[in-house]
C-alpha cells in the first residue's frame, strides 16, 4: 500500500541557510501534519493543513512556513537555520481531519542537520 | 488537550504479556484515547484507539475503565521487535478542521530474550 513520502530523507545545511522539506500524502488523503522531533525528544506538532488551508498551528517558529498545494502535497520552508533546528521532521496524513478518530499515517521523516 | 502520564520505561521478556497504563485525569467527554508506537528514526505508527470499555485489534487491546481517567495498552506475547517507544495520546478530533496530536512523554519498552 502507498505510504507517505518525504523528501529529501537527509539534508545537511549551514547556519543561516534555508531548507525546503516536501511531503506527499497517501493518495486521497487531504490532511497533512508536520512534526519536529529533536534527539531524544518526543515529536512536537508544528502545523497542519486540511483541504489546502492551514488548520492548526503548534510550536512552529516564525522562521518556518508551510503550505499545502492543489495536489495535496505540502512543503515546509525553513529560513535562517539555527543549530537547534537539527531534528527529524515527520509529515503525516489522514483522510479528512481527525473527525471520528481518523488515524494519522506518518512518513519516514527527513533528518535535517544544521552545521 | 488532556495531559497524560505514562511510565518512562518498562522491561519485559519475549512471550510475556505487557500492560502499559496511561493516566489522563482531565480527559474530556469528547476525547478519544490513542496509542502510537515509534521505532528509532521512524515515524510513529498507529496501534489502537478507543473511547470506552475495551477495544481489540490484531496487534493489541485497549482497556478503558468507566471513569476513563486511565487506559491500559495490552500487548500479548511480546517479541524483540516490540521494543519501541509507546505514546498515549488523548484528545478530541476536530470535526470541521484538522486536529493536532500532542505527544507527551512516551514509555520506552525494552524486550529481552
Amino acid at each position: 500500500a502507498a505510504g507517505v513520502i518525504q523528501s529529501p530523507r537527509h539534508l545537511i545545511k549551514e547556519k543561516r541557510e534555508t531548507a525546503t522539506l516536501k511531503c506527499y500524502p497517501i493518495p486521497r488523503h487531504d490532511t497533512v501534519y508536520w512534526y519536529q522531533q529533536g534527539p531524544g525528544q518526543d515529536p512536537q506538532f508544528l502545523i497542519s493543513f486540511y483541504e489546502k488551508m492551514q488548520s492548526d498551528k503548534g510550536s512552529i517558529p516564525d522562521r518556518f512556513s508551510a503550505q499545502q498545494f492543489s495536489d495535496y502535497h505540502s512543503e515546509l520552508n525553513m529560513s535562517s537555520l539555527e543549530l537547534g533546528d537539527s531534528a527529524l521532521y515527520f509529515c503525516a496524513s489522514s483522510l479528512g481531519p481527525l473527525a471520528g478518530g481518523n488515524e494519522q499515517f506518518f512518513g519516514p521523516g527527513t533528518r535535517l542537520t544544521v552545521l | 488537550l488532556a495531559k497524560t502520564t505514562q511510565p518512562i520505561s518498562m522491561d519485559s521478556y519475549e512471550g510475556q504479556e505487557v500492560n502499559i497504563t496511561c493516566s489522563h485525569n482531565n480527559i474530556a467527554t469528547n476525547d478519544y484515547i490513542t496509542w502510537y508506537q515509534q521505532f528509532p528514526s521512524q515515524g510513529p505508527r498507529f496501534i489502537i484507539q478507543g473511547y470506552k470499555t475495551k477495544v481489540t485489534n490484531e496487534v493489541a487491546s485497549l482497556f478503558i475503565p468507566a471513569d476513563r481517567k486511565s487506559s491500559t495498552l495490552s500487548l500479548p506475547r511480546v517479541s524483540l521487535s516490540d521494543t519501541a517507544v509507546y505514546y498515549c495520546l488523548v484528545g478530541a478530533p476536530g470535526y470541521s478542521s484538522a486536529s493536532k496530536i500532542i505527544f507527551g512523554s512516551g514509555t520506552r519498552l525494552s524486550i529481552r530474550p
